[in-house]
């Protein structure tokens, strides 16, 4: 596509129940990037892909968030158990490699009651 | 470590005057430094880059940066602004040499112009 796409781009759960959030990046972009953005915060880095290599995981705020990439393309963010704290725009960005400028798509708005 | 510092939350200036937008950094090594932009209800969309070369680097919209290594600044500059400037802008910097490999972002300057 023409830039970076994500899904849904908003969703309201209930505490405790598990989320699955989409991403498909910009074709032939082999750098996928997961952030967090807080309302009134920064954004705040989550996990990073590139091509083959095992993901960078350091920036999850706990176990009960994951990630995948399936086919060096579309990334899944699942956050288990959701807490009211998991509340905030998740945003997916995309680049040839991690030099360049990275391409965000418009966010998923989490909400959790 | 790494870190970004936006030391104002909220910049008003007046339609034509010129604006200035507040970014220093902290990284160990040479540093690669952008500018970002987010509108209502809109993802953020790049407006520059600073990696290598001439300090003075110009992007989208009219917008420019100096990079000021002793200072240790980004600051985003553009000599008239428009009511369409207003919108949310974040710094964002990576360490060449640190082996990170996300961005670490400012905590965003919201931009008001002033018809």
């Amino acid at each position: 596509g023409a830039g970076v796409s994500q899904s849904p781009s908003n969703k309201v759960t209930e505490k405790g129940k598990d989320v699955e959030l989409r991403c498909d990046p910009i074709s032939g972009h082999t750098a996928l990037y997961w952030y967090r953005q807080s309302l009134g915060q920064g954004l705040e880095f989550l996990i990073y892909f590139q091509g083959n290599s095992a993901p960078d995981k350091s920036g999850l705020p706990s176990d009960r968030f994951s990630a995948e990439r399936t086919g060096g393309s579309v990334s899944t963010l699942t956050i288990q158990r959701t807490q009211q704290e998991d509340s905030a725009v998740y945003l997916c960005a995309s680049s040839w490699s991690f030099e360049v400028e990275q391409f965000f798509g418009p966010g998923t708005r989490l909400t959790v009651l | 470590a790494q870190s970004v510092a936006q030391p104002e939350d909220q910049v008003n200036v007046a339609e034509g005057n010129p604006l200035t937008v507040k970014c220093t950094y902290s990284v160990s090594g040479n540093p690669y430094l952008f500018w970002y932009v987010q509108y209502p209800n809109r993802g953020l969309q790049f407006l520059l880059k600073y990696i290598t070369g001439d300090n003075l680097v110009k992007g989208s919209y009219g917008f420019e940066a100096e990079f000021n290594k002793s200072q240790t600044s980004f600051h985003l500059k553009k000599p008239s602004a428009l009511v369409s400037d207003s919108a949310l802008y974040f710094c964002a910097v990576r360490g060449v040499q640190t082996g990170a490999n996300n961005l670490f972002f400012g905590t965003g300057t919201r931009l008001t112009v002033i018809p």
